[in-house]
């Protein structure tokens, strides 16, 4: 079967550094996707990892471990905009048609205290 | 505004009336989603749209009926549901189904909160 997991909250100082973890297994494991989701809006893309290793975009940074099937997401000097839920997704190959399936994780809210 | 528009933005049904939700883009893209969002659980994907054709339907009861006129226009049409069926329903698009959502990922809308009473 399919399974995505990451912790259910977190909380953060502005200015520190959280890392949010996602767990997964699936077959056909094509690429990871992190978006962010803020209250009552649109989840938008942040990232996307199908090579091992990290990418850095701005404050924002995306790790990859396929054979640990483990991925985070690092938030730097955090600002209280960044509260939001962020949404760890897997693409994964289906088996029948070779198309292509996103699977997502249920989100970790994060709250960003002063 | 993400590009992907979504109507209404909220909607409050009986479990006897039909309503629908519309979804509309001008982004060019060629796939369009139906995914539903239930407080603390995984986006769970409805229906897949590529080139105006259903190419997924993932168990979904048939009280929800979709519809894709064209490439740039989908529909949600609601009949006879249940207070279970509250939630957030959101639209996405991508430019096309498969390689293509690698670079971009999906282009969501802001849904349409749905209360069933």
């Amino acid at each position: 079967g399919q399974n995505i997991d990451q912790p259910t909250e977190m909380t953060a100082t502005e200015g520190a550094i959280v890392q949010i973890n996602c767990t997964y297994q699936t077959s056909g494991f094509n690429g990871l996707f992190w978006y962010q989701q803020h209250a009552g809006e649109a989840p938008t893309f942040l990232s996307y990892n199908v090579l091992d290793g990290l990418e850095e975009k701005g404050r924002f940074s995306s790790f990859l471990s396929r054979s640990k099937g483990y991925s985070y997401l690092l938030l730097k000097e955090l600002q209280m905009k960044d509260s939001a839920s962020y949404l760890c997704a897997v693409r994964a190959r289906t088996k029948y048609t070779g198309g292509f399936k996103t699977i997502f994780g249920a989100g970790t809210r994060l709250f960003v205290k002063a | 505004e993400t590009g992907v528009t979504q109507t209404p933005r909220h909607l409050v049904m009986g479990m006897t009336n039909k309503k629908s939700l519309k979804c509309e883009q001008h982004l060019g893209h060629n796939a369009m989603y139906w995914y539903k969002q239930s407080a603390k659980k995984p986006l769970e994907l409805m229906f897949v749209y590529n080139f105006k054709e259903q190419t997924e339907n993932n168990s979904v009861p048939s009280r929800f009926s979709p519809e894709c006129p064209n490439s740039s226009h989908l529909f949600l049409h609601l009949h006879t549901l249940q207070p279970e069926d509250s939630a957030l329903y959101l639209c996405a698009s991508s430019l096309n189904y498969g390689d293509s959502d690698a670079n971009y990922g999906y282009t969501f809308g802001s849904g349409t909160r749905l209360t069933v009473v």
